[in-house]
């Protein structure tokens, strides 16, 4: 089955912008979903298919793909924004659906 | 409200059998694709199981011929029937509700708050 890789921890200053990639094969065929997890909650959904945020979702979060690579920026970020993000799609082979590694954000 | 409220977790012993339930508000499961993921502690989210609107279900390779996803109409309500329970089953489970925003966009939504699985004697 397919994997998506992103880069372990990322750090950004507050009011910083930084930005988070997965890459993987199935992102070719399929808009990567990001999340943000912390500590002790279920996971949030904060963009879907090529830009879009659900109802609630600051403004500040957006998303871009290009090729194998989702990203995902956070421009001005918030002491609250500390979390970890996971990216997912769909998955062209194997098992149908497929979790990045995720990414621990730590605003300093 | 839209909501999915988990419940059955616990402590199994290995080899041992447990069944989750998900409970959904505010929307019907049935006329949904439905999934299982699962975190183990300390560790990055991890797909276990789906079934879709039609009835279709697939599973992770990690758990294939162990466990089951099914569905009760009547009560809207999503269950994993967990066999054959191994130490490396242990995790946080959380049901989800997919949605799909065009052919190649779709994410989980909506999430349940979680129910710890404990494979331990």
């Amino acid at each position: 089955s397919s994997e998506l890789t992103q880069d372990p921890a990322v750090s950004v200053a507050l009011g910083q912008t930084v930005r988070i990639t997965c890459q993987g094969d199935s992102l070719r065929s399929y808009y990567a979903s990001w999340y943000q997890q912390k500590p002790g909650q279920a996971p949030v959904l904060v963009i879907y298919g090529k830009n879009n945020r659900p109802s609630g979702i600051p403004d500040r979060f957006s998303g871009s793909s290009s090729g194998n690579t989702a990203s995902l920026t956070i421009t001005g970020a918030q002491a609250e924004d500390e979390a970890d993000y996971y990216c997912n799609s769909r998955d062209s082979s194997g098992n149908p659906y497929v979790f990045g590694t995720g990414t621990k954000v730590t605003v300093l | 409200e839209v909501q999915l409220v988990e419940s059955g977790g616990g402590l199994v012993q290995p080899g041992g059998s447990l069944r989750l339930s998900c409970a959904a508000s505010g929307f019907t499961v049935s006329s949904n694709y439905m999934s299982w993921v699962r975190q183990a502690p300390g560790k990055g989210l991890e797909w276990v199981s789906v079934i879709y609107s039609g009835g279709s279900t697939y599973y992770a390779d990690s758990v294939k011929g162990r466990f089951t996803i099914s569905r009760d109409n009547s009560k809207n309500t999503l269950y994993l029937q967990m066999n054959s329970l191994r130490a490396e089953d242990t995790a946080v489970y959380y049901c989800a509700k997919e949605t799909w925003y065009s052919g190649s966009s779709r994410a989980f939504d909506i999430w349940g708050q979680g129910t710890m699985v404990t494979v331990s004697s």
